[in-house]
């Protein structure tokens, strides 16, 4: 069965401080792999796309990772702010199966960011 | 632009009465699902769609009925309430690819469901 696990489930750092969020995976036939961020009360937006060729992306302060070896990916947030304080979601894209709809998503890491 | 549009943001409900959740895009894709929320489950899938005609269930489909008569619109109904489906319910929507999701989904501002 496909699953993505992501650690830590919640998270407190001081604003200006980095972190660090990791999702592992057990998708298969991997596609790609995609961060959301959900603000309280909104919808979740994509962050960024991971796929098997890319080691590193990023985007502003954020910095996606994957490793397809160990089917692993980190969410590395520098000098934070208030406004990162949300939810963020790893969504795994299987190629074909996996979810019903391709998709198997994680259960969210909720961060903190307090002044 | 639009995006994804949901409506109501919020009702609520006695076990037992019916209702739709509405949700419309703008942006021509052809794919389109249906998630509930609940606190330390994630994201669960409800029902999708890959095209005006098809639909399909994903985990939890049980007390929830679908249909796409257009490419724009997908609505969700619930038969009879009962409150376990007390949740925020989220509609999503996404292109596709040669036949597959490509999971760049986007959703909706949600709609929060209580039943009492």
């Amino acid at each position: 069965k496909n699953q993505v696990e992501q650690s830590p489930q919640s998270l407190i750092i001081l604003e200006g401080k980095n972190c660090t969020l990791q999702c592992n995976y057990t998708v298969s036939p991997f596609s790609n792999l995609r961060w959301y961020k959900q603000d309280t009360g909104r919808g979740p937006v994509s962050l960024t796309i991971m796929t098997f060729s890319e080691n590193t992306k990023s985007n502003g302060r954020y910095t996606a990772t994957l490793d397809a070896d160990t089917k692993q990916s980190s969410l590395h947030i520098t000098a934070s702010q208030l406004s990162d304080s949300a939810s963020y979601i790893c969504v795994v894209s299987a190629e074909s199966g996996g979810g019903a709809d391709g998709l198997t998503f994680g259960k969210g890491t909720h961060l903190i960011i307090q002044p | 632009n639009a995006g994804v549009t949901q409506t109501p943001k919020f009702q609520v409900l006695k076990t037992g009465q019916s209702m739709t959740l509405q949700c419309a895009q703008d942006m021509n894709h052809e794919y389109m699902s249906w998630y509930r929320q609940d606190p330390g489950m994630g994201l669960r899938l409800i029902h999708y769609s890959v095209g005006a005609g098809i639909t399909d269930q994903g985990e939890v489909p049980n007390g929830y009925n679908v249909s796409r008569s257009t490419t724009e619109d997908f609505p969700l109904r619930l038969l009879s309430a009962a409150p376990s489906q007390t949740s925020v319910y989220f509609c999503a929507s996404s292109y596709v690819l040669a036949g597959e999701n490509t999971g760049e989904l986007f959703f909706g501002e949600g709609s929060r469901l209580t039943v009492l």
